[in-house]
C-alpha cells in the first residue's frame, strides 16, 4: 500500500461549487498534514497546515483531518477560476524526520 | 515576504553533460531539501541537509548526484552526468528550525536531449 493516496483527478466544476479534495494515508505515525498548491511551471506553495486531527479553517478554505480514518481532506467554498491549480497534500512524522510524503496531487478546474 | 529563490530557471543540456543548479534558501532557515517532479508524476524526495551535511537522502540521489552549500547562503544541486531519465522540475526548498512547513521556489527545469 503506498503511504500517500490522492486521486489526481482532473476535476471540473463550474464557479461557485464547493469542492472536496482528499487524500488517506497508511501510517499512524503522520502528524502533520499539509494541503500545498501548485499552478503550472510554479513551485508549490503551502495553504494549509494542520497538526493531528480537526478542523482548520482560513477564509473559503477548510482543512479537515480525521486520523481514525487515516483521511484528509481540503474543502474549497465559493470556487473561483483562480482556484484552478494541482493540490497536493504532505504528510510527516512527528519528532525530527522533516521528510515530507506526498500525494500525487489532484488537478482542479474551476470554469467561470 | 521571504522566498527561496532558483537559478537558472530553465536548463537545456546534451546527456553526459554535467549540470549545477542553484538556490538560495530563506536566510534564517536551517533545514534544505531538494525535491524533483518528473511531468505528469508526483513530487519525489531528493535529498535533506542540515548542520552542514546531508540528513537524508531517496533511492533517487545516487551518486550522480551530490549537494553543497559552498558559502552559506547558496544551495546548489549537481548532476555529474546528466541522463536523458534526469529531465524534471527540480524544487529547492528551506524551513525554519522551529517550523514544521517548507517553502519552495519557482523550481528548475531541466532538459537533458
Amino acid at each position: 500500500q503506498k503511504e500517500v493516496e490522492q486521486d489526481p483527478g482532473p476535476l471540473s466544476v463550474p464557479e461557485g461549487a464547493i469542492v472536496s479534495l482528499n487524500c488517506t494515508y497508511s501510517n499512524s505515525a503522520f502528524q502533520y498534514f499539509m494541503w500545498y498548491r501548485q499552478y503550472s511551471r510554479k513551485g508549490p506553495e503551502l495553504l494549509m497546515y494542520t497538526y493531528s486531527s480537526g478542523n482548520k479553517e482560513d477564509g473559503r478554505f477548510t482543512a479537515q483531518v480525521d486520523k481514525s480514518s487515516k483521511y484528509i481532506s481540503l474543502f474549497i467554498r465559493d470556487s473561483q477560476p483562480s482556484d484552478s491549480a494541482t493540490y497536493l497534500c504532505a504528510i510527516r512524522e512527528a519528532g525530527n524526520n522533516r521528510k515530507l510524503i506526498w500525494g500525487l496531487g489532484t488537478s482542479l478546474a474551476v470554469n467561470p | 515576504e521571504p522566498e527561496v529563490t532558483q537559478t537558472p530557471s530553465h536548463q537545456v543540456t546534451q546527456m553526459g553533460q554535467e549540470v549545477i543548479l542553484r538556490c538560495v534558501p530563506i536566510s534564517n532557515h536551517l533545514y534544505f531539501y531538494w525535491y524533483r517532479q518528473i511531468l505528469g508524476q508526483k513530487v519525489e524526495f531528493l535529498v535533506s541537509f542540515y548542520n552542514n551535511e546531508i540528513s537524508e537522502k531517496s533511492e533517487i540521489f545516487d551518486d550522480q548526484f551530490s549537494v553543497e552549500r559552498p558559502d552559506g547562503s547558496n544551495f546548489t544541486l549537481k548532476i555529474r552526468s546528466t541522463k536523458l531519465e534526469d529531465s524534471a522540475m527540480y524544487f529547492c526548498a528551506s524551513m525554519g528550525n522551529w517550523a514544521n512547513v517548507l517553502t519552495f521556489g519557482a523550481g528548475s527545469r531541466l532538459t537533458v536531449l
